[in-house]
């Protein structure tokens, strides 16, 4: 079993859906990552949170740290918000231990 | 605007070859990585370097190399004794070993025939 479990893995969605991505995680963080990746490959940091809510534009992230749980929700969605978007949580060290991303497609 | 550049951005080569992948940074910052990204898999860490001069392994490190000669620098060698070397590899930078902010490169991927 993964130490950080996404789902779904895979989303379609139509233009103005409220989406929302979850990810699951076994062990103990200092801080946890939401990351969005183009088709082209490279990655953008989204949010970086330790607790609580953060919201960016239409993007809102949320962490539940007691549940080990977090979850990354987009509002309006637009089909340029189709990407991959990966979770990943920082360990000892600061190392980083990533989900497997969930394929977001958004449909005009 | 500082960032990491990584080039090529894509790459192929024969089989037996090694390969040299590049990744600079002008953020100043002191700790590198390099992860391999597969299919339906999540990036997985390959080495990373907290200061010049000095590397670690990460749980995938064999079949491949590093150096750290310079603070801006974080080369990775794919070696003919890796056995899958087809993938996506990405390099990231955070200010200092312990920071929790990470910046990540646009990615090479490796393409091996």
């Amino acid at each position: 079993k993964n130490e950080v479990e996404q789902s779904p893995q895979n989303l379609t969605a139509q233009e103005g859906e409220f989406i929302t991505i979850n990810c699951s995680y076994s062990v103990g963080i200092s801080a946890l990552h939401w990351l969005q990746q183009h088709p082209g490959g490279g990655i953008v940091s989204l949010f970086m949170l330790s607790s609580g809510k953060k919201k960016h534009g239409r993007l809102i992230a949320t962490i539940n740290i007691q549940e080990k749980h977090s979850s990354l929700h987009i509002t309006a969605s637009h089909p340029r918000d189709s990407a991959v978007y990966i979770c990943a949580v920082i360990t000892s060290g600061s190392r980083l231990t990533f989900g497997e991303g969930t394929q977001l497609t958004v449909n005009p | 605007d500082g960032g990491i550049t990584q080039s090529p951005k894509y790459l192929f080569r024969k089989e037996g070859q090694n390969v040299t992948l590049s990744c600079e940074q002008n953020l100043n910052h002191d700790a590198m990585y390099w992860y391999r990204q597969d299919p339906g898999q999540g990036l997985r860490l390959i080495y990373y370097s907290q200061i010049v001069n000095d590397f670690q392994k990460g749980d995938i490190a064999e079949g491949y190399s590093v150096s750290r000669e310079k603070k801006e620098s974080f080369p990775l060698t794919v070696t003919s004794a890796q056995k899958n070397p087809t993938a996506f590899y990405l390099c990231a930078s955070t200010p200092t070993t312990g920071s929790y902010g990470y910046t990540f490169g646009s990615g090479t991927r490796l393409t091996v025939v």
